[in-house]
């Protein structure tokens, strides 16, 4: 089962407008990671959040983790055409072989000019 | 600058054919990875490396393989006995494995 289960499936916004996406995942978690992806190409690592971390800031991206409700949301403030990509949230396990992190299915944002 | 190189960049395999995809970082990190992304879907881990000379199975090896001869250098061979082997590779690489990774920009394997 996805350890790491993105929602939505897609956004679509105005540019201006922001962007919020959710990650949901099932086990106990070192570290929770946000990722971007430009079609047909590789990620790109935004934030990672520790799990003893509530609250992340990084430029116009804000990253929360709940851990008890196993949940995490990326929050784009002020978005623009250029933030469209797929966006990929990944976990990094406790007690499992250190550094293996799954990935969830992704949100694809589209921002529309 | 330091980063992550995947070659080559397409690849066209034909029917029982063994091919390698290459995967070389400058970044000095220990642990490497190989995933697989098939299109709309994630990412699925095919097999990772925490240190030269050792690596382990993900959730989908069969049908791949792998080395970690040196710390730089990760290369996926794909062989014969992965049925369905057209996707979208990435490389990764990551300082200790708890921290943030670092893709390279993926091989489009395709079977003709």
């Amino acid at each position: 089962s996805q350890q790491g289960e993105e929602d939505p499936q897609a956004l679509s916004i105005q540019e201006g407008e922001n962007a919020t996406m959710n990650c949901s995942y099932k086990t106990s978690i070192n570290n929770l990671q946000w990722y971007r992806q430009n079609s047909g190409r590789g990620l790109v690592h935004l934030i990672l959040i520790r799990s003893n971390e509530r609250e992340k800031h990084s430029g116009r991206l804000r990253v929360t983790l709940d851990t008890s409700k196993k949940s995490s949301s990326l929050l784009i403030t002020a978005s623009r055409a250029a933030d469209t990509a797929s966006y990929f949230c990944a976990t990094s396990r406790l007690n499992t072989n250190a550094g293996k992190s799954t990935f969830g299915d992704g949100t694809t944002l589209t921002v529309k000019p | 600058d330091g980063g992550i190189t995947q070659s080559p960049k397409y690849l066209f395999r034909k029917e029982g054919q063994n091919v390698t995809l290459s995967c070389e970082q400058n970044l000095n990190h220990d642990a490497m990875y190989w995933y697989r992304q098939d299109p709309g879907q994630g990412l699925r881990l095919i097999y990772y490396s925490q240190i030269v000379n050792d690596f382990q199975k993900g959730d989908i090896a069969e049908g791949y393989s792998v080395s970690r001869e040196k710390k730089e250098s990760f290369p996926l061979t794909v062989t014969s006995a992965q049925k369905n082997p057209t996707a979208f590779y990435l490389c990764a690489s990551s300082l200790t494995g708890l921290d943030g990774y670092t893709f390279g920009s993926g091989t489009r394997l395709t079977v003709v």
